[in-house]
């Protein structure tokens, strides 16, 4: 089994461009989530779905659109890149919210 | 609301010697806590979880729901255990907090 998998691992953005990172899971987890990884701030959760159809906010959900239309697939969606959004991007998966969450390997995003 | 506090960034032990890194919540409902470990170029995995009450690689934690702390103990630090630890705090409702995490160096 491949796990989470998100691509790309890397990407340069232009301050006002859109870009989609993509994340899939083979496991059949219904719970999925997108965190972005600062220096000294942690992981910090932008939006999760509890399953296909359903999405909700997090922590630090301004500038990022998410969808959940399968259970496999939990794209999150840059909407005009700013620097800000210079970060590292995790997305995770679980059976349950209160099972163990699996990693991707992260994309490591930077916006000029 | 949920919050969880890592109040160390950094950590540096001598190998062989105890080592504790702190984790504090605050929670209304009952918590399920998880620890996290991120060794140099891999992805983040589970360490432990607090309702498994087992000790992976030598780590115990324990829950104190009165000082609403979960505390990563090791009695003889490792070379390997070098990484990034991160205390976590999942809901049913599928909201994860992290803390802030905390740089453990272990020096020979």
């Amino acid at each position: 089994n491949a796990g989470v998998t998100q691509t790309p691992k890397f990407q340069v953005l232009k301050t006002g461009q859109s870009m989609t990172l993509q994340c899939a899971q083979d496991m059949n987890h219904e719970y999925m989530s997108w965190y972005r990884q600062d220096p000294g701030m942690g992981l910090r959760l932008i939006h999760y779905s509890v399953g296909a159809g359903i999405t909700d906010q997090g922590e630090v959900p301004n500038g990022y659109n998410v969808s959940r239309s399968t259970t496999e697939d939990f794209p999150l969606r840059l909407l005009s890149a700013a620097p800000s959004q210079t970060s590292v991007y995790f997305c995770a998966s679980s059976y349950s919210g209160t099972q163990p969450q699996h990693f991707g390997d992260g994309t490591r995003l930077s916006i000029l | 609301a949920q919050r969880v506090t890592q109040p160390e960034k950094l950590l540096s032990v001598f190998k062989g010697a105890p080592v504790e890194l702190k984790c504090n919540y605050s929670y209304s409902g009952s918590p399920e806590l998880f620890w996290y470990v991120q060794y140099s170029r891999q992805r983040l995995q589970l360490l432990l979880r607090h309702i498994s009450r087992e000790s992976i690689k030598g780590f115990t934690a324990d829950l104190n729901k009165g000082e609403t702390s979960f505390h990563l103990k090791k009695p003889f630090a490792q070379e390997e255990d070098s990484a990034m630890y991160y205390c976590a705090l999942q809901t049913n409702a599928g909201k994860s907090t992290f803390g802030d995490g905390t740089t453990l160096t272990v020096k020979p």
